[in-house]
């Protein structure tokens, strides 16, 4: 049973700094990956998605790493700004429909 | 297009009331997804539809959870009896077809006193 593991739970740092999430997965046999964003009380934002045959995707300030051989997915942040405070959630795609996600990682950018 | 619609967005109500969640999804996708948000269990898939037919149901927990999607654009969730255990948001999400990206909801607030 695919299982997600988003470390660490919640993160602080000041503006302007680069900063790395990071998201595991215990069986390799996956579609895709998808990072997304949830502000309190609202619903996902779709940041990046990964196919499996890929290794990296990039929109703006952010980029996704896939090592789909260690089980490891990593969602890097370029010069944070407090808007990026959100939660940010790592989701295996384990079938063309089923998504498996993990507990996200609560980010706070400090001004 | 307005993306998926959820109603209502907040739904408070006592144990053993019926609940019935609405959806509909953006127009022109073939599969929707019902998903459960909790502190204590994070974001579950409960049931999703390919083309209005329940494909996967096996995250529903218990015989109280019931969907159904009459068409392609509305889909419901329905919790009777509720319990208080129910309390949670529930995410509605829709994909088209040969994609791999779901787009969700605002999702339902439940709470059940």
């Amino acid at each position: 049973k695919q299982e997600v593991t988003q470390i660490p739970a919640a993160l602080s740092v000041p503006e302007g700094e680069n900063l790395v999430l990071n998201c595991s997965f215990t069986d390799s046999a996956i579609y895709n990956l998808q990072w997304f964003r949830q502000d309190p009380g609202k619903g996902l934002t779709s940041l990046l998605l990964i196919q499996s045959s890929q290794r990296e995707q990039t929109s703006g300030r952010l980029n996704a790493s896939l090592d789909k051989s260690s089980g490891r997915s990593t969602l890097y942040i370029a010069a944070s700004q407090p808007g990026d405070s959100a939660t940010y959630l790592c989701a295996v795609h384990s079938s063309a429909s089923k998504i498996i996600f993990g507990s996200g990682t609560r980010l706070s950018i400090r001004p | 297009d307005a993306g998926v619609i959820q109603s209502p967005r907040h739904e408070v109500t006592e144990m053993g009331q019926e609940v019935t969640l609405r959806c509909k999804p953006i127009s022109g996708h073939n599969s929707l997804f019902w998903y459960r948000q909790t502190m204590m269990r994070g974001l579950e898939l409960l049931i999703y539809f390919n083309n209005n037919v329940p494909i996967d149901d096996s995250g529903m927990p218990e015989d109280r959870f019931s969907a159904k999607m009459p068409n392609a654009s509305f889909s419901t969730l329905k919790i009777q009896p509720s319990e208080p255990r129910d309390s949670a948001v529930y995410f509605c999400a829709s994909k088209g077809l040969g994609s791999y990206e779901q787009y969700f909801g605002p999702g339902t607030r439940l709470t059940v006193t």
